[in-house]
């Protein structure tokens, strides 16, 4: 199967700060999606974006599909970005495979 | 509204009493698919459906089953559960774009317990 890693697996931020997060796949895949799993476990698509750039308010993505990675950034962290974010790649058709997440703390 | 829909929420049992998942999506999404998420591991996909009647395995397949009678519903069956099966859940779904998914919108999670 696909390797998916995410880096770093944890993060400490300060209200206001920026931060990026990194998923790297080890083959060409379909699609990738970015997640965030609040702390009550609910899960949330952030973006769709097997290539290109995307942005959505302080949230913006970059996938890299010929080199293989993802960068999700993070601008003026609120401390209800806090939770784990999750990149999962589909890498063939129907199936996907999640990273092991970032846990994001982000601190008043 | 749209949404995914599970239920129990919230469910402990003993070894070998055979339970369902229900998951039902109200979004006419061809595609429906089941996680299980254990600390450190993120997300493994169990079993998926590209339509009614059509189902394949995910990564973890191993003592789970699955039906897709109706577009809607998608449950997950665990005939004869095992402590190794305590974990989280999740249900999704999403349209089906030209032989692949389209964004998942996930369920809102089944913690299971199996003693």
């Amino acid at each position: 199967g696909i390797q998916v890693e995410q880096s770093p697996p944890d993060l400490i931020l300060q209200e206001g700060a920026n931060s990026t997060l990194r998923c790297n796949f080890s083959d060409s895949v379909n699609n990738l999606q970015w997640f965030h799993q609040n702390p009550w476990g609910q899960l949330i698509n952030l973006f769709y974006i097997p290539s290109g750039t995307k942005q959505n308010g302080r949230l913006s993505a970059t996938t890299v599909a010929t080199e293989r990675y993802s960068l999700l950034y993070i601008s003026s962290s609120q401390t209800t970005d806090s939770g784990v974010y999750f990149c999962a790649v589909e890498w063939l058709p129907y199936k996907l495979s999640f990273g092991a997440g970032t846990t994001v703390t982000v601190r008043a | 509204e749209a949404q995914v829909t599970q239920n129990p929420r919230y469910l402990i049992t003993v070894t070998g009493k055979k339970l369902t998942v229900t998951c039902s999506q109200n979004m006419n999404h061809e595609y429906m698919s089941w996680y299980r998420q254990d600390p450190g591991l993120g997300l493994r996909q169990i079993y998926y459906s590209m339509n009614v009647e059509v189902t394949d395995k995910g990564d973890v397949p191993e003592g789970y089953k699955v039906s897709r009678k109706e577009k809607r519903n998608f449950p997950l069956i665990l005939e004869s559960p095992s402590p190794n099966q305590t974990s989280l859940y999740f249900c999704a779904s999403s349209l089906s774009r030209g032989g692949s998914t389209d964004t998942q919108y996930f369920g809102p999670g089944t913690r299971l317990t199996v003693l």
